[in-house]
């Protein structure tokens, strides 16, 4: 089955400045990537996502990138505020899973004012 | 975006009761719900998959005897925990997808019930 590694396990930036977060996997045939954000207490929420037939997305502050020869992607976020504090977890699917999702093992991300 | 309920957000149940979860797709027709487990700082941990009319799929290491899940229809999947006991306590997860949608990959997320089992 696939295998997601995620790194760094936590994180700390200066309000303002700008956060990676990296992420590879081991199935080749994986299509699809997707990055959660969750707070405290509450369940996942979708931020960005990205698809094998692309190498880059953004979206405002947040942008993925997709590396389909090294079998990584990377979250990235700009002018950090300290609303972004949270845990991200990335996602790897494979086709013929039934959306079966393989989660990394989160980053804990701190904004520090 | 779809949005997916899940109820209730806490409950603290005794040692040897059952406790139900409801996952609900509110705006989409759901073929497919993922039951995930999240222990404190940890990721989620997939248990089982349910689709629409048929029984679930469980991961290896989840009791299905322990932990019944039951998707009757297109908007609505339940987990019970059965006889729990203090090391079920946990924080459960629900997700939805609709397999029928074009093929699309997107997973909806639940906001997750905190389990505590006395």
């Amino acid at each position: 089955g696939e295998n997601v590694e995620q790194h760094p396990s936590t994180l700390s930036v200066q309000e303002g400045d700008s956060a990676v977060i990296k992420c590879t996997y081991s199935d080749s045939a994986s299509n699809y990537f997707p990055w959660y954000k969750q707070e405290l207490g509450k369940g996942p929420q979708l931020i960005i996502d990205i698809r094998s037939n692309v190498g880059e997305k953004k979206d405002q502050r947040i942008a993925v990138t997709l590396n389909k020869t090294a079998k990584h992607f990377s979250l990235h976020i700009t002018e950090t505020q300290p609303e972004d504090s949270a845990v991200y977890f990335c996602a790897a699917s494979l086709p013929g899973t039934g959306n079966q999702f393989y989660f990394g093992t989160g980053t804990s991300l701190t904004v520090i004012p | 975006g779809a949005v997916v309920s899940q109820h209730p957000s806490r409950v603290i149940c005794k040692s040897g009761t059952s406790v139900k979860i409801e996952c609900r797709s509110l705006d989409f027709q759901a073929t497919t719900m993922f039951w995930y487990r999240q222990f404190p700082k940890k990721s989620l941990m997939l248990m089982a998959t349910s689709n629409e009319g048929s029984k679930a799929t469980y991961e290896q290491g989840v009791e299905k005897d322990k932990f019944l899940i039951n998707h009757a229809s297109l908007t609505l999947s339940t987990l019970t925990v059965t006889s729990a006991h203090p090391e079920d306590s946990s924080f459960y997860i629900c997700s939805a997808t609709d397999l029928t949608s074009g093929g699309l990959n997107e997973q909806f997320f639940g906001p997750g019930t905190r389990l505590t089992v006395l």
